[in-house]
C-alpha cells in the first residue's frame, strides 16, 4: 500500500541555519504531496502542497519539489527561526481512481527545534 | 483558527466505557475525516464521510464507528475502550472529498483511558 517515510528526528538547528527534512513516498497511483506542521498543543496546518511531478510548493520561506524520479518531496528552508520549532509531517493523498478520496497518509513526523 | 471545531477538548474515562467525540466542519465543507494520533502508531486515517455518506475507511477498529449528520457535523463513537485507545483524535474537513484539496484540521480531542 501507499506509504511515506520521513527522516527521524529530532532535528536541532541554530537560528538562521539551513533546514532540510527528507521525505520519500511509495504510491501505486499519482499522489498529491503535502507538508503539514503541528505547533505544540495545536492541530495540523497545511504548510505547502504539490499535485504533480516537478511542481514546487512554497509558503513562509519553506519549499518542497515533487520529484517523481526519486519519489521524494524534501522540505527546505534557507534560514530557520525559533518560531519554526514544531513537528513537521509529510503526507500523500492518492488521486487515482477509486482511491481518490482525499484521505491523507502521513509519515511519522520530524520534530524541529531551533535554538536562538 | 481553522474553522473546524471539536468537542470535548479532553476526555478521561475508564476501560470498557464508551465515548462520543464531536466535530463541526468549516462552513461549506462537505467532507469530514477522522484521524488518530498516538505515540506508537503515529497519525493514522480512520474514516471519511462526504455529505452524509461513508466514502473511505482506514484502520478503524470494529469497536469504533462514526456518522455524519444532515447538518454535516460528525461524531466518532469509541466503545469497549482499552488503554491503547488513548490518543489524540483529529477531525479534518475539506470542501470536496478528493485528493489535492486542502484539509483543515480541528484542535483535536485528547482521550485518556485509565
Amino acid at each position: 500500500g501507499d506509504s511515506v517515510t520521513q527522516m527521524e528526528g529530532p532535528v536541532t538547528l541554530s537560528e538562521e541555519a539551513f533546514l532540510t527534512i527528507n521525505c520519500t513516498y511509495t504510491a501505486t497511483g499519482y499522489p498529491s504531496l503535502f507538508w503539514y506542521v503541528q505547533y505544540p498543543g495545536e492541530g495540523l496546518q497545511l504548510l505547502l502542497k504539490a499535485t504533480k511531478a516537478d511542481d514546487k510548493g512554497s509558503n513562509k520561506g519553506f519549499e518542497a519539489t515533487y520529484r517523481k524520479e526519486t519519489t521524494s518531496f524534501h522540505l527546505e528552508k534557507g534560514s530557520v527561526q525559533v518560531s519554526d520549532s514544531a513537528v513537521y509531517f509529510c503526507a500523500l493523498s492518492d488521486r487515482s481512481g477509486s482511491s481518490n478520496t482525499g484521505k491523507l497518509i502521513f509519515g511519522q513526523g520530524t520534530t524541529l527545534q531551533v535554538k536562538p | 483558527d481553522s474553522g473546524v471545531t471539536q468537542t470535548p477538548k479532553h476526555l478521561i474515562t475508564a476501560t470498557g466505557q464508551r465515548v462520543t467525540l464531536r466535530c463541526s466542519p468549516r462552513s461549506g465543507d462537505l467532507s469530514v475525516y477522522w484521524y488518530q494520533q498516538s505515540l506508537d502508531q503515529g497519525l493514522q486515517f480512520l474514516i471519511q464521510y462526504y455529505n452524509g455518506e461513508e466514502r473511505a475507511k482506514g484502520n478503524i477498529l470494529e469497536r469504533f464507528s462514526a456518522q455524519q449528520f444532515p447538518d454535516l457535523h460528525s461524531e466518532l463513537n469509541l466503545s469497549s475502550l482499552e488503554l491503547g485507545d488513548s490518543a489524540l483524535y483529529f477531525c479534518a474537513s475539506s470542501v470536496d472529498g478528493l485528493a489535492g484539496f486542502k484539509q483543515f484540521f480541528g484542535p483535536g480531542t485528547r482521550l485518556t483511558v485509565l
